[in-house]
């Protein structure tokens, strides 16, 4: 299937700073980039949507000036957490649907675990 | 809103012990219904699409079914290695996100 690289894996950083999270995909080009959160033992929750070339589209509640979201290639969607504090504290997931696919499956990033001290 | 409950929580096997888990769904036009497996600090890993009740699907161990309320998905004599979570989500209507339940986390013991 589809390949979605994500680094980081893990991340720890001081209350305050930034930190930002790359997904490429590898052997498929991603128009479309989905960005999910996902606290302990909890489900996936969708944050926000990138697509090539326009502005992400954020979830109710996400603060889109905190979660910083740039698609600027085929190939290439980061999602930048600014001033994280610990709240932010979480497992960060980026997906991508695959065209060859049909659209409908999605092909899922390592994950980003994030811990803000 | 779009809506999806799996249960159980948890569920621990002895190895061999086959078992069921449910994914209930409330939604308004499904488009597919999709099982993921997600080992511990890793990203979901696909599974299963299913697109219409009646509409069955296997690989190894593994069997999802569909009806228009439920999927359920069978595991047949399972081993540790089958050990992880379960995740079941939905895509609906023109959207191409997709809506998880909160998934099941499975132990298989020796």
């Amino acid at each position: 299937g589809a390949v979605v690289s994500q680094h980081p894996s893990r991340v720890i950083c001081k209350s305050g700073t930034s930190v930002k999270i790359e997904c490429r995909s590898l052997d498929f080009q991603a128009t479309t980039m989905f960005w999910y959160r996902q606290f302990p033992k909890q489900s996936l929750m969708l944050m926000a949507t990138s697509n090539e070339g326009s502005k992400a589209t954020y979830e109710q509640g996400v603060e889109k000036d905190k979660f910083l979201i740039n698609h600027a290639s085929l190939t290439l969607s980061t999602l930048t957490v600014t001033s994280a504090h610990p709240e932010d504290s979480s497992f960060y997931i980026c997906s991508a649907p695959d065209r060859r696919t049909g659209n409908e499956k999605l092909f899922f990033g390592s994950g980003t675990q994030l811990s803000v001290l | 809103e779009d809506q999806v409950t799996q249960s159980p929580e948890a569920l621990r096997l002895q190895e061999g012990e086959s078992s069921s888990l449910n994914c209930s769904y409330t939604v308004s036009g499904l488009r597919g219904l999709f099982w993921y497996r997600q080992d511990p600090g890793k990203g979901p890993e696909f599974l299963f699409t299913l697109y219409s009740a009646g509409e069955e699907k296997e690989k190894e161990r593994l069997k999802a079914t569909l009806t228009k309320k439920e999927s359920f998905l069978h595991i047949t004599a399972p081993k540790p290695e089958d050990s992880a979570t379960y995740l079941c989500a939905v895509q609906a209507g023109s959207a191409r996100q997709l809506t998880f339940g909160s998934g099941t986390q499975l132990t298989v013991l020796p």
